[in-house]
C-alpha cells in the first residue's frame, strides 16, 4: 500500500508570497492532519481534517489554513509569507484520527519550505 | 493539555548495546495513546511503536520495546541490539481526544561503530 505523499518536496518563495501544499493519504484513511516542524519551536500541530470537516487547529494564525476534499486529500494554504514560516511541513493521516486513542498517524516525507 | 517532556537531547550508544530513550508525559484525559517516532535526516517521521493507557503489557516491536509505567507517566523507548541505522532523531508523541498529537523536544541517538 502506498504511503502518504506530499507534493511539492522542496520549495523556495519570497516574503509576501503565498504557497499550497499538497497531501494525498493512506489509502482507506480519512483523517489529514498537519505540522509544522521548525529547530526552534519543535513539531507543533496545524490543524487535522476529518471527512472535509476541521476537527482541530493550532495556534497559528489565520494566514495559515486548509481544507479536505472527498477523495481525503488535503492541502494547506500559507499566505503573505514571513520569514519564519520557513519551516518542514508534515502531513499525517490515520484512519479516524486521534480522538480514537488507537489511531496511528503515518506521516509523509515533508515539504521543506524556505522563506527569503 | 497535553505535555511530553524529553530531558536527553543526545546520545550515544556503541553499535549492538541497548539504549533507553526517556519520555515523560502529563494529561488530564482518562485514556491516551503514546507513540514513539524516528526521524531520519531526510526528514520522515516513521511511526515505531504504539502503548494505549489501558494497555497491561508493555508494547514491542521486533527491537523496540516500551516501558510503559502509567504511575510516573512515563513510556521509555529501549533500543536493543542498536545499528548504524538507527542514528536518527527519536520524538515520544501522545493522542487523547483532540484530534492531534502532541511531541515532546526529541532525542538525538548517535550509533557509534
Amino acid at each position: 500500500k502506498a504511503g502518504v505523499t506530499q507534493t511539492p518536496r522542496y520549495l523556495i518563495k519570497t516574503r509576501g508570497q503565498q504557497v499550497t501544499l499538497s497531501c494525498s493519504p493512506i489509502s482507506g484513511h480519512r483523517s489529514v492532519s498537519w505540522y509544522q516542524q521548525t529547530p526552534g519551536q519543535g513539531l507543533q500541530f496545524l490543524f487535522e481534517y476529518f471527512s472535509e470537516t476541521q476537527r482541530n487547529k493550532g495556534n497559528f494564525p489565520g494566514r495559515f489554513s486548509g481544507r479536505q476534499f472527498s477523495n481525503s486529500r488535503s492541502e494547506m494554504n500559507v499566505s503573505t509569507l514571513e520569514l519564519g514560516d520557513s519551516a518542514l511541513y508534515l502531513c499525517a493521516s490515520s484512519l479516524a484520527g486521534t480522538g480514537i486513542i488507537t489511531d496511528t498517524q503515518y506521516f509523509g516525507p515533508g515539504t521543506r519550505l524556505t522563506v527569503l | 493539555a497535553q505535555k511530553i517532556t524529553q530531558t536527553q537531547p543526545g546520545m550515544f550508544v556503541q553499535e549492538k548495546e541497548a539504549v533507553t530513550l526517556d519520555c515523560t508525559y502529563d494529561t488530564s484525559d482518562p485514556s491516551y495513546g503514546l507513540f514513539w517516532y524516528k526521524q531520519p535526516s531526510s526528514g520522515e517521521m516513521i511511526f515505531l511503536i504504539y502503548q494505549g493507557s489501558y494497555d497491561q503489557q508493555n508494547a514491542t516491536e521486533g527491537r523496540y520495546s516500551l516501558n510503559f509505567q502509567k504511575a510516573r507517566k512515563s513510556a521509555n523507548l529501549v533500543i536493543s541490539a542498536s545499528q548504524l541505522g538507527d542514528s536518527a532523531m527519536y520524538f515520544c508523541a501522545m493522542s487523547g481526544d483532540d484530534y492531534k498529537l502532541s511531541f515532546g523536544a526529541g532525542t538525538t541517538v548517535t550509533v557509534r561503530a
